[in-house]
């Protein structure tokens, strides 16, 4: 079975850009959740789908935004980018409860 | 609700050298702990994780016992390896008022380990 898929691998845009990462998770699982990671800090939580209802969100401003799709795949979307929101965007699938969130390779965003 | 607090770093050993990354955590009621590894330019690995207290989650030589009383879920490994190389997050799930999981992981802020030849 295939992992964790992210697209793309690398982005680069400018500021008040908006940007849609994407994220398909492991086969038979039902959620999805986001984080962000700045270079040299853990991974901070955005947001988490399951059965395309969030579920949870992190302290994120409402430029901000996700959705899940009928096959539990998920975006991620920001606008109005700023230089701060450089980072390293992980999705993460997850089965439920008493399972393990498995990562993707994440998506390397860069703001100009 | 639910934090974690790792040893300050970078760590910086000798091949073969003993490894211990410490990691305390708070957490409301007794959640999962888990350890992730992150290699230069790739997202998060699971390496290891425990489920209840006491449990000791080992993988690829690495161990990390849940420790209730101490609140710690330290990771040790006997010999080190250069390809070890990688920063290492402690993580535990938040639990939401139910008391269910909720795919929130709370991390620390992560250890750089590297190993020389």
């Amino acid at each position: 079975d295939a992992g964790v898929t992210q697209s793309p691998t690398h982005l680069i845009k400018t500021r008040g850009q908006q940007v849609t990462l994407r994220c398909s998770p492991i086969s038979g699982h039902k959620s999805v959740s986001w984080y962000q990671q700045v270079l040299g800090q853990g991974p901070q939580f955005i947001f988490q789908y399951y059965e395309k209802e969030e579920r949870g969100r992190g302290n994120f401003p409402d430029r901000f935004s996700a959705r899940q799709f009928p096959n539990y795949s998920s975006e991620l979307n920001v606008n109005a980018l700023l230089l701060g929101d450089s980072a390293l965007y992980l999705c993460a699938s997850w089965g439920g409860q008493g399972d393990t969130q498995y990562f993707g390779p994440g998506t390397r965003l860069t703001v100009l | 609700g639910n934090s974690v607090t790792q040893m300050e770093g970078p760590v910086t050993l000798s091949e073969e050298a003993f490894l211990t990354i410490n990691c305390t955590y708070t957490a409301t009621g007794y959640p999962s702990l888990f350890w992730y590894v992150q290699y230069p330019g790739e997202g998060l690995q699971l390496l290891l994780k425990a489920t209840k207290a006491d449990d000791k989650g080992s993988n690829k030589g690495f161990e990390a016992t849940y420790r209730k009383e101490t609140t710690s879920f330290h990771l040790e490994k006997g010999s080190v390896q250069v390809s070890d190389s990688a920063v290492y997050f402690c993580a535990l799930p938040s639990i939401n008022a139910g008391g269910t999981s909720y795919g929130k992981l709370t991390f620390g802020q992560g250890t750089i380990l590297t190993v020389h030849p």
